[in-house]
């Protein structure tokens, strides 16, 4: 594997469902984020792990569970949604304090909340 | 906070002709320019960026330019191809922040 691997790639789950998406970056990178893609808005940053230590948490409810077990892992746990949460659902990773800020993204995964 | 706007929301072009896309920003602060291209079922992927430093840098057919006194930031695709069809979506940071904050994306098609 290389680059930013999420699973799974799509999922479905009704409202009182709890489910995890995965995500690992195999680029050596010390930064990692979990992006909202939702049609015709910008991406929005929901949280950024630098270091292991969540560094952003913009303001996200709390039906949303990040968690940053080493510098390769994400996890974002999900549990008692709500249908407006249906969306892309993208994680990037960085190498932090560098000049500039490439993130690298992965595919995503696509929720569908019913 | 940062704030970047992105226009147009959708654009059109022949193949072959030109492409603009701009992007305006609210914070003085930010240094940090990058531009990614976003194709169907894929995530963002970085193909061009500019520091305050400079006012424009090209890549092949891929160019962006940048006025720190206006706040405004504009990708430029030259020579279209079918190829280029995607969403682009600007960006804006500063050095050592952890933060990218995203235009709304354009989607540009190119017409065969």
């Amino acid at each position: 594997e290389t680059g930013v691997t999420q699973t799974p790639r799509h999922l479905v789950m009704g409202m009182t469902n709890k489910k995890s998406l995965k995500c690992e970056q195999h680029l050596g990178h010390n930064a990692m984020y979990w992006y909202k893609q939702s049609a015709k808005k910008p991406l929005e940053l929901m949280f950024v792990y630098s270091l292991e230590e969540r560094v952003e948490n913009n303001s996200v409810p709390s039906r949303f569970s990040p968690e940053c077990p080493n510098s390769s892992h994400l996890f974002l746990h999900l549990h008692t949604l709500q249908p407006e949460d249906s969306a892309l659902y993208l994680c990037a990773s960085s190498q932090s304090g560098l000049a500039g800020n490439e993130q690298f993204f992965g595919p995503g995964t696509r929720l569908t909340v019913l | 906070g940062e704030n970047v706007e992105q226009h147009p929301s959708t654009l059109s072009v022949q193949e072959g002709d030109s492409a603009v896309i701009k992007c305006t920003y609210s914070d003085s602060a930010s240094n940090y320019f990058p531009w990614y291209k976003q194709e169907l079922g894929k995530g963002p992927q970085l193909i061009i960026d500019i520091r305050s430093n400079v006012g424009e840098k090209k890549d092949q057919r891929i160019a962006v330019t940048l006025n720190k006194t206006a706040k405004h930031f504009s990708l430029h695709i030259t020579e279209t191809q079918p190829e280029d069809s995607a969403v682009y979506f600007c960006a804006a940071s500063y050095f050592g922040n952890e933060k990218l904050t995203f235009g709304t994306g354009t989607r540009l098609t190119i017409i065969p």
